[in-house]
């Protein structure tokens, strides 16, 4: 089936510790995004990438960074530097060009707490 | 970074009650959708709207792109309890070689029995 897969579903972390979050995708989609969803919030953007190797911070990219070697991953890494990280993070993509304009669409994402 | 003001931010209803509620901006965005998301889940789309005015339906759903390009509404007729959940709004800027969204804050809705 075609989809966004997110792993782990949970993850923690100790202190001083990076941790790398999965985000694959088999939509064939130009761009990718990571989302940070704190309890009762909406969604906040923390990076973007619209092509491989190419990406841009969003919203709240500090603590945080990304890397996109294949179109069809874009793997997320919290590094020790970003001292509040609990949180849900969602993954997303979608298709660039064309004649209208395609929403994003979302992996089922990986909530993230400290030990 | 910006969100967008969304109202009602929670609501309990009653099985078959209809639902509305609507999300405002200060900003002009080009494209409206709406996405519901169930607990320890990421969101689902449920309608996207691409032209100012543009009123569009997908079962009980009825969602508007408002005439100022600045707010959009999302109705639900005859709720369920399945109808449960969190929806946001989200106001996207989208060219051909860019696509990003703002979020609204969500409105979490309960339908009693």
């Amino acid at each position: 089936d075609g989809g966004i897969t997110q792993s782990p579903k949970y993850l923690f972390r100790k202190e001083g510790q990076n941790v790398t979050l999965s985000c694959e995708q088999n939509l064939n989609h130009d761009a990718m995004y990571w989302y940070r969803q704190d309890p009762g919030q909406g969604l906040r953007l923390i990076y973007y990438s619209q092509i491989v190797n190419d990406f841009q911070k969003g919203d709240i990219a500090e603590g945080y960074s990304v890397s996109r070697e294949k179109k069809e991953s874009f793997p997320l890494t919290v590094t020790s530097a970003q001292k509040n990280p609990t949180a849900f993070y969602l993954c997303a993509s979608t298709l660039l060009g064309g004649y209208s304009n395609q929403p994003q669409h979302f992996g089922d994402g990986t909530r993230l707490s400290i030990l | 970074g910006q969100q967008l003001n969304q109202s009602p931010q929670s609501m309990f209803i009653q099985e078959g009650e209809d639902v509305s509620m609507n999300c405002t901006s200060s900003s002009i965005f080009n494209t409206w959708l709406w996405y519901k998301q169930d607990p320890g889940e990421g969101p689902v789309l449920l309608i996207a709207l691409y032209k100012a005015g543009e009123l569009t339906s997908n079962g009980r759903l009825t969602a508007q792109f408002g005439i100022t390009r600045k707010d959009s509404f999302l109705n639900i007729s005859a709720s369920i309890p399945s109808d449960v959940g969190i929806y946001f709004c989200a106001g996207g800027r989208f060219t051909g070689t860019a696509s990003k969204l703002t979020f609204g804050t969500g409105t979490r809705l309960q339908v009693t029995l």
